[in-house]
């Protein structure tokens, strides 16, 4: 079986753009959540979808968004970026909420 | 507010020694625990999940164990080989409003096992 996989691996973006990463979950699971990690802040909890509804959304802007498609996928999308932006991102796939996380190898991006 | 503590933050030991990473959770209302392995600038790895009503779980030369009253976890390494050096991650999972769940994750305890 296929684990997590987040495309692309790295971006580099400007202050004021948008972006978009991209979470393909481990077949047959339903549940997808974010996270951001940073050296200062650790791992923090960005959004959870289960069955393509959002039903958690951490303590974030709004310029974080996210969704969740019919065959699992997710996309995450940060808008107006920031510098303080550059972290790693990372998704999380499960059969479902409470049920054992797996994670992928995350998207690093850096805000220039 | 949930909060996650891992102390040491860092910890060093000779190959071959028998360790101890200590978790720290403030609502004991959770519904499970998980520890994790990041090794750098990759994503975390799985190692146990413990449910609330279990006391303990066992993988190879891991062991991780749950006392939910003190708000404490603790992840026992037997016999550290220099692979085992990585970050290791502890996560508390917790059922908020609406049935959604999400882990609230400690700092990590940077473990290096030295030849």
């Amino acid at each position: 079986k296929a684990g997590v996989t987040q495309t692309p691996r790295y971006l580099i973006k400007t202050r004021g753009q948008q972006v978009t990463l991209s979470c393909s979950p481990i077949s047959g699971h339903r549940s997808v959540s974010w996270y951001q990690q940073t050296p200062g802040q650790g791992l923090q909890f960005l959004f959870e979808y289960f069955s393509e509804t959002q039903r958690n959304k951490g303590n974030f802007p709004g310029r974080f968004s996210g969704r969740q498609f019919s065959n699992s996928r997710s996309e995450m999308n940060v808008s107006t970026l920031e510098l303080g932006d550059s972290a790693l991102y990372l998704c999380a796939s499960s059969e479902g909420p409470g049920a054992p996380a797996f994670f992928g190898q995350g998207t690093r991006l850096t805000v220039v | 507010k949930q909060e996650v503590t891992q102390i040491p933050a860092a910890l060093s030991v000779p190959e071959g020694e028998n360790l101890v990473l200590n978790c720290s959770f403030t609502d004991s209302a959770i519904y499970n625990l998980q520890w994790f392995r990041q090794d750098p600038g990759k994503g975390l790895t799985s190692l146990l999940l413990i449910q609330s009503s279990q006391r303990e779980q066992t993988s190879g030369r891991l062991n991780a164990s749950l006392d939910k009253s003190s708000g404490r976890s603790t992840l026992y390494i037997a016999a550290s080989q220099p692979g085992d050096s990585a970050t290791y991650l502890c996560a508390v999972g917790l059922y908020s409003g609406a049935g959604s769940y999400q882990l609230t994750f400690g700092k990590g305890t940077k473990l290096s096992v030295i030849p």
